[in-house]
């Protein structure tokens, strides 16, 4: 099974580009979310979506867009990248959200290393 | 505002030692809890979870305890061995108009050494 996907593993971009990070599961799950983490700052919710067709925004959402047409996929959009960025990103996915009573349970992509120079 | 911190960001132990990586937690109305485990270069695992409802949770080699009085979150390793040296999160789950997000501690890392 490969769980959660990532890519790319590395990217570096200039200020003021755009990209796309990839996240792709198939578990079949409902619930898929972006974090970006930081040194000394944990891991932080950029956006979420409890299903297809349905997103939010998390802790630390400005700069970024999503959107879910497939419960497979969750793609995360950097719409002109900044220097505060640069991070590294993960993707996660588990069966569902609450209060449905499904389980909280997160799997995590690699992550995708992201330097904004 | 509400927030997961842990106590210590650095636990040095030796093979074999029993190992104790803690977490405060902010949000009373918190009611599930999980520990991630996470190695250099790879994204977190989950290790074990705990409702609210519970005090313990034991899982191989693991245990969680949950003291909802001083909302206190303890992982206990026993015999750690080098393979457990990672960096720890606790998250704590917190409703956000009926769907939950888990928030992230900032971490422990735990050195093992033979």
């Amino acid at each position: 099974n490969a769980g959660v996907t990532q890519t790319p593993k590395f990217q570096v971009l200039k200020t003021g580009q755009s990209m796309t990070l990839q996240c792709a599961q198939d578990m079949n799950h409902e619930y898929m979310s972006w974090y970006r983490q930081d040194p000394g700052m944990g891991l932080r919710l950029i956006h979420y979506s409890v299903g297809a067709g349905i997103t939010d925004q998390g802790e630390v959402p400005n700069g970024y867009n999503v959107s879910r047409s497939t419960t497979e996929d969750f793609p995360l959009r950097l719409l002109s990248a900044a220097p505060s960025q640069t991070s590294v990103y993960f993707c996660a996915s588990s069966y569902g959200p609450r209060p449905q009573g499904a389980g909280e349970k997160l799997f995590f992509g690699s992550g995708t290393q992201l330097s904004v120079l | 505002g509400e927030s997961v911190g842990l106590h210590l960001p650095t636990l040095s132990v030796q093979e074999g030692d029993n190992s104790i990586i803690n977490c405060a937690y902010s949000n009373s109305a918190s009611d599930y809890f999980i520990w991630y485990k996470q190695e250099s270069g790879k994204g977190p695992q989950f290790i074990i979870d705990i409702r609210s409802n519970m005090d313990k949770r034991q899982g191989q080699r693991v245990t969680v305890l949950l003291n909802k009085t001083v909302k206190h979150l303890s992982l206990q390793i026993a015999a750690t061995q080098p393979g457990d040296s990672a960096v720890y999160f606790c998250a704590e789950n917190k409703e956000n108009s009926g769907y939950s997000t888990l928030t992230f501690g900032k971490g422990t890392m735990l050195l093992v050494s033979p």
